[in-house]
């Protein structure tokens, strides 16, 4: 079975600079996704950022980008120039690519505070 | 991006009664739909994923006969707890995956907060 380990409970950021989300994972598969999933209060699912196993470049959307290490099985978030608005709490998520048929395996969250 | 809607929102019933919610994709087919528990402050945990026209394959630990999924068409899967007890008090989540695109990106609905008093 898949695992997804969240080693920030918590982690605080000035507005306007940039925060560093990491995730690691455990899987046996070549072939598979990992996204990162922000939930504000409002408790609605948001993706973020998603990333290929098979693609070597990381993935960017914004100010968001990945640092994807697929040997040490590894997928951090960088958030840069924050914004009172990404304050939420933040998952990291796998699935085996192929079929669609399998549910996505979270982390445990790591709440992420802006001070203004 | 694709919408999935969840009904209701909010939740307060009776110990012992059971209690459905919905779960439909809007804008697109869902072949497959997936039910998430989620407790204060938790992460996601998988209760089952649903196939339409097919029985759903529940995660080990989850009560088939408690947590009862129906995929009925490819744009509604409906949970019902039955005969609700209070510890199956949580935020409940659902989400769908696209039909034929080969998308692995699901969309979620909004979540339904179900409290039994």
């Amino acid at each position: 079975a898949q695992t997804v380990t969240q080693s920030q409970p918590e982690m605080s950021v000035q507005e306007a600079e940039t925060v560093t989300l990491s995730c690691t994972y455990d899987t046996s598969e070549s072939d598979y996704y990992l996204f990162w999933y922000k939930q504000p209060p409002s408790r609605q699912m948001i993706l973020v950022i998603r990333q290929e196993a098979y693609k070597q470049q990381n993935a960017t959307e914004n100010r968001f980008s990945v640092n994807f290490q697929k040997a040490a099985k590894s997928f951090s978030l960088k958030i840069s120039d924050s914004q009172l608005g990404d304050a939420a709490m933040y998952f990291c998520a796998y699935v085996n690519s192929g079929g669609g048929a399998d549910g996505l395996t979270f982390g445990k969250g790591t709440h992420l505070i802006i001070q203004p | 991006g694709a919408v999935v809607s969840q009904h209701p929102s909010r939740v307060i019933c009776k110990s012992g009664t059971s209690v459905k919610i919905e779960c439909r994709s809007l804008d697109f087919q869902a072949t497959t739909m997936f039910w998430y528990r989620q407790f204060p402050k938790k992460s996601l945990m998988l209760m089952a994923t649903s196939n339409e026209g097919s029985k759903a394959t529940y995660e080990q630990g989850v009560e088939k006969d408690k947590f009862l999924i129906n995929h009925a068409s490819l744009t509604l899967s409906t949970l019902t707890v039955t005969s609700a007890h209070p510890e199956d008090s949580s935020f409940y989540i659902c989400s769908a995956r696209a039909r034929l695109t080969g998308n692995t990106e699901a969309f979620f609905g909004q979540g339904t907060r179900l409290t039994v008093v």
